[in-house]
């Protein structure tokens, strides 16, 4: 069955440092997503690509945030001056085109900033 | 806002026994989603009801939506130690594809 994969699992990062999560979404898929959910909270929507370009963004995906799919399979968040409050659980989605479409997620990559 | 917004937060039973969980929604919707979350990993898809659907099953899964409330239920019937995990459910925004998450139910199985 596809799946959403995403690297690093885990990965330590000293504040300030540039941290770049790489994805690669469902192969067929059209949509793709960033959520992050810092620990013992809810999922929250950062970013959404579609057609190469940002279709949504949230308040929490500032100037630090960008994101890139720089060849045909991956889809990558970067945060360019980590902050300690950046420390979370990035998720990783794609959906396919269509008001009923499901969304799947990969394992995510959790973050620590020190 | 229109979050989903699961009920109860927290639910410990035990294994053989049904498990309910509730989620309410604010606003209309296309279509309601529900994932699962084992502790500290990724989210897993279990379920996509239609807005014009009333009941979905899947498994011993079954969701139902009740549009004019504004609710749908989760139920996990014959619970096992392995279903201990977090449940989400998670709308649509208007018009856009991103997904709203509720803080979800923490759902324990007693062996």
């Amino acid at each position: 069955e596809p799946e959403v994969t995403q690297t690093p699992s885990h990965q330590v990062t000293q504040m300030g440092q540039e941290v770049i999560l790489r994805c690669v979404p469902i192969s067929n898929h059209l949509y793709f997503y960033w959520y992050r959910q810092i620990l013992g909270q809810k999922v929250e929507f950062l970013v959404s690509f579609y057609n190469n370009e940002i279709s949504e963004k949230s308040e929490i995906f500032d100037d630090q945030f960008s994101v890139e799919r720089p060849d045909g399979s991956n889809f990558t968040l970067k945060i360019r001056s980590t902050k300690l409050e950046d420390s979370a659980m990035y998720f990783c989605a794609s959906s396919g085109l269509g008001l009923n479409t499901e969304a799947f997620f990969g394992q995510g990559t959790r973050l620590t900033v020190v | 806002s229109q979050q989903g917004e699961e009920d109860p937060q927290a639910l410990s039973i035990q294994e053989g026994e049904n498990a309910t969980m509730n989620c309410s929604y604010k606003t209309s919707i296309n279509n309601l989603q529900w994932y699962r979350q084992n502790s500290g990993r990724g989210l897993v898809h279990l379920i996509l009801i239609r807005s014009n659907e009333r009941e979905k099953h899947s498994g011993r899964l079954r969701v139902t939506l009740d549009t004019s409330k504004k609710s749908s239920s989760l139920l996990i019937t014959a619970s096992r130690a392995a279903d201990t995990a977090s449940y989400f459910c998670a709308t649509p925004w208007t018009g856009a594809q991103k997904l709203v998450f509720g803080q979800g139910t923490r759902l324990t199985i007693n062996p």
